[in-house]
Order: structure tokens, then sequence, then C-alpha cells
């Protein structure tokens, strides 16, 4: 059965990092072609892609904000971290993972974590 | 402004059927496969259609999809209020190297 949560601060700084963790279970990054993605929505509007980790360590980056993401896995553990440089308000959204099972030219995520919202605010 | 381009919303009654069409181009949709989502209100997405027009185990066959050439569409028959929410397609984008998403279309059941 695989599931995936995410954790992390509900309430961030602007200017501050926001570290996000994705805990999953059910299946192993050290499969080959297996990767996690970070995907993002603010409130009322559509889903926004951010980054995605592969087995092999290979990562990529949404272009807008690849300046102020990171993204990095710990297999032994089976997380992965995301870190936000330098929030403000419009990355008020609510933060998703989900596992991709296999990359490009498919590159679907099939099962997804449940959010978590993170506010941007004073 | 999205890379692929979904109308904003669509509606029918109850037991008719609707398309959402997704547009991109030679980079994305013309070069990769296409899935799409579904979320319901409060919930989190949920993947409908894989790989142009596989079902995962947990979709019903009331939903169907296509792929040709740089288009897509994704279809519900026997329309159910529980249908009602956002519908988004997304693909690879091999020029920018980037998952890419629709801005997504609101299923309204009358």
């Amino acid at each position: 059965q695989v599931t995936l949560r995410e954790s992390g601060p509900a309430l961030v700084k602007p200017t501050q990092t926001l570290t996000l963790t994705c805990t999953f279970s059910g299946f192993s990054l050290t499969t080959p072609r297996m990767c996690v993605t970070w995907i993002r929505q603010p409130p009322g509007k559509a889903l926004e892609w951010l980054a995605r980790i592969h087995w092999n360590d290979d990562k990529y980056y949404s272009a807008s904000l690849n300046t102020r993401l990171t993204i990095s896995k710990d297999t032994s553990r089976n997380q992965v971290v995301l870190t936000v440089t330098n929030m403000g308000p419009v990355d008020t959204a609510t933060y998703y993972c989900a596992r991709v099972p296999t990359p490009e030219p498919r590159g679907e995520a099939d099962y997804w974590g449940q959010g978590i919202l993170v506010t941007v605010s004073s | 402004q999205s890379v692929l381009t979904q109308p904003p919303s669509v509606s029918a009654a109850p037991g008719q059927k609707v398309t959402i069409s997704c547009s991109g181009s030679s980079s994305n949709i013309g070069s990769n496969d296409v899935s799409w989502y579904q979320q319901l209100p409060g919930t989190a997405p949920k993947l409908l259609i894989y790989e142009n027009n596989k079902r995962p185990p947990w979709t019903p066959d009331r939903f169907s999809a296509s792929k040709s050439g740089t288009s897509a569409t994704l279809g519900i028959t026997g329309l159910q209020t529980g249908d009602e929410g956002d519908y988004y397609c997304g693909t690879w984008d091999r020029s920018l190297s980037v998952w890419v998403f629709g801005g997504g279309t609101k299923l309204t059941v009358l």
C-alpha cells in the first residue's frame, strides 16, 4: 500500500526558508525509474509543478522557481525534502508530494499525499 | 498563463456526457504521454488517466481519454453529481525540461 505524507510548518514569515518533508511507504526510491515530485496549489488556483527527484538522483525544477528550490532524498528514511528560500505571500499554497512510478514519456503522479497548507505571513 | 490550455469550465446535466480539451504543442503533448487528474472539492488531486488513455484500477470506465497530435481530450459519460470538481491535464515539456499542467477545468453537473 503506497502512502505519502507531507510535513512541515503551517506558517512561515516572509523571507524565511521553507523546509517540507515527504515521508512515504509502499515503494522505494532505489527502484529504477521511480521518482517523487512536489506540486503546489495556491488557494483557489491551479496546480503548479515545482520539482522532481529521480531514483538516480537526477533533479528537475520549475523554470520560474529553480533558483529558490532544492530537492533531496534520504532513501534510508524513505523521505524527500523540498526547500524553498525567500518565501513571500505569493508562496502561500497547499504543497503536495506525489509518487511518479516512471518518468517520461509517461511521468504521471499516481499516488498523492493529502497536502500541507503553508501560509506566509508576518 | 499555463503551457497547456483547458477550458475554464464545462457543465452538463446528470446522466449526460461531457468532454474536456487540453491543447499543447509539439514539445509537450506532441512528444509525451498525457495524464489527467480529478480534484474534488477540498481534496487532493487524484490520478484519473495515465499514458493518454489508460485507467488506473480506481477509475470507473465512465472516464475515457484520447490524444491526437498536440491535443488531448477527457470524456466523462453518465455524469453524476459526485463528479463535480476540477480536472487537470499534465505532461512533460521536453523543451523546458519541466512538468506542465493545464489551468484546470471546473466541471459542474447541473
